[in-house]
């Protein structure tokens, strides 16, 4: 157990529709990561957070957003949802900002948009 | 444009044998580097991490090699175990900034 909770588990959906996933990081990591693992497909990194604020951005589409709250819980927002965003979403944290603090990754949301 | 590539999807070895998994990248800026090791129905793992300065770092059974002239980095497991089979993604990153992953290679240990 990475310490690291995600909801919802599994999340079936359809095309145009939005959905929020839930990201609750360590006791004590200040950053949260989010990244998506389509099929065949390495962990593409998404965004990051640290402390409440936006650090860093990658591959994340416009229909996609992030917060994360005060209480340093994140949710990753994706809305006009589209087949192929289909896929295992992750959240991971870290005590730090920079990717040399290890990531501790929760298990996953499977999402899967019909 | 995957910067960082695992070009075999899978792997099969003998318990007790040498598991050797590879990795590509083609940006030369990428200074840190990194395994994760992935179970299924969980997220992944640190296994072990390597910076640029260095050309080999071990940790027990688990050696990571790194040429950078080739831009090719490798996980050695001596010796293999059941245990050991996983899905095992490679990750880099240049000055801090975010990851790129690998697609990951599945290892299945023989008994």
């Amino acid at each position: 157990d990475s310490g690291v909770t995600q909801t919802p588990k599994h999340l079936i959906t359809a095309t145009g529709q939005r959905v929020t996933l839930r990201c609750s990081p360590r006791s004590g990591d200040l950053s949260v990561y989010w990244y998506q693992q389509s099929l065949d497909q390495g962990l593409q990194f998404l965004i990051q957070y640290y402390n409440g604020e936006e650090r860093a951005k990658g591959n994340i589409l416009e229909r996609f957003s992030a917060q994360q709250f005060p209480d340093l819980h994140s949710e990753l927002n994706l809305s006009s949802l589209e087949l192929g965003d289909s896929a295992l979403y992750f959240c991971a944290s870290s005590v730090g900002a920079l990717v040399y603090n290890e990531q501790f990754f929760g298990p996953g949301t499977r999402l899967t948009v019909l | 444009d995957q910067q960082v590539k695992q070009n075999s999807p899978s792997l099969s070895v003998q318990e007790g044998r040498i598991s050797i998994l590879n990795c590509d990248y083609t940006n030369s800026m990428f200074d840190y580097f990194l395994w994760y090791k992935k179970y299924p129905a969980e997220g992944p793992t640190f296994l072990i991490s390597i910076s640029s300065i260095k050309d080999k770092n071990e940790d027990g059974r688990f050696t990571v090699f790194l040429n950078k002239s080739a831009k090719h980095l490798s996980l050695h497991i001596v010796p293999s175990q059941p245990g050991d089979s996983a899905v095992y993604f490679c990750a880099a990153s240049a000055y801090g900034n975010q990851f790129y992953f690998g697609t990951g290679t599945s290892l299945t240990v023989i008994p």
